[in-house]
């Protein structure tokens, strides 16, 4: 399958500060990229979607202002978590597929912590 | 009600054992339905996807059935390795797309002992 890398797998960041968290399509372009969340013994959950070029598309209840998505080429998007607080600890995790229709793979995930 | 519900787990069987993992969602206009496996602290990976008519791949066999909106899993012939975390996924509208995002359910806990 596709590989799909993001960096960093792990971050801690002190309360108030911003973490960017970048995902690449390694060996294929992604016209779509899709963001998760899963808080411990929870569901991965669809945080945004974005198209390459696009500005992306926030579930309800995602912060757009919070969550910052760029995905300005086809093989990298990121994520800015600003203002990060302790209740945004989690594991983030996103995904690549080729087309919007297409298989997702996912990236190895991050894993934040806000102290 | 959860999207996508499954077994609460964990299942804890013996190498060699069968297995069944239930799953139900609660969207009639889902389309594509998946079993996915999760590592502990890794990316889920698909494990395969499920057909109306049901499908089979190796050691495990999934299940669909539209009317009850219920999905299944069995694992056959359990294996040290299969030890993870597996998931019912379901979208709605085309896979992957932006009308047609994934939708996890929580998972079930698999742990064989030898």
């Amino acid at each position: 399958g596709a590989v799909v890398s993001q960096h960093p797998s792990w971050v801690i960041c002190k309360s108030g500060t911003s973490v960017k968290i970048e995902c690449r399509s390694l060996d294929f372009q992604a016209t779509t990229m899709f963001w998760y969340r899963q808080f411990p013994k929870q569901s991965l959950m669809l945080m945004a979607t974005s198209n390459e070029g696009s500005k992306a598309t926030y579930e309800q209840g995602v912060e757009k202002d919070k969550f910052l998505i760029n995905h300005a080429s086809l093989t990298l998007s990121t994520l800015t978590v600003t203002s990060a607080h302790p209740e945004d600890s989690s594991f983030y995790i996103c995904s690549a597929s080729l087309t919007s229709f297409s298989e997702q793979f996912f990236g190895p995930g991050t894993r934040l912590t806000v102290l | 009600r959860k999207e996508v519900e499954q077994d609460p787990g964990p299942f804890n069987v013996p190498e060699g054992a069968t297995v069944a993992f239930n799953c139900t969602y609660s969207n009639s206009a889902s389309q594509s339905f998946f079993w996915y496996r999760q590592d502990c602290r890794k990316e889920p990976k698909l494990l395969m996807s499920v057909y109306s008519s049901g499908n089979e791949d190796g050691r495990f066999t999934a299940q669909l059935n539209r009317a009850s909106q219920y999905i299944s899993l069995l694992i056959r012939d359990s294996k040290l390795s299969d030890s993870a975390t597996y998931l019912c996924v379901v979208t709605v509208g085309d896979y992957g797309g932006s009308q047609g995002n994934l939708i996890f359910g929580k998972g079930t806990k698999l742990s064989v002992k030898p």
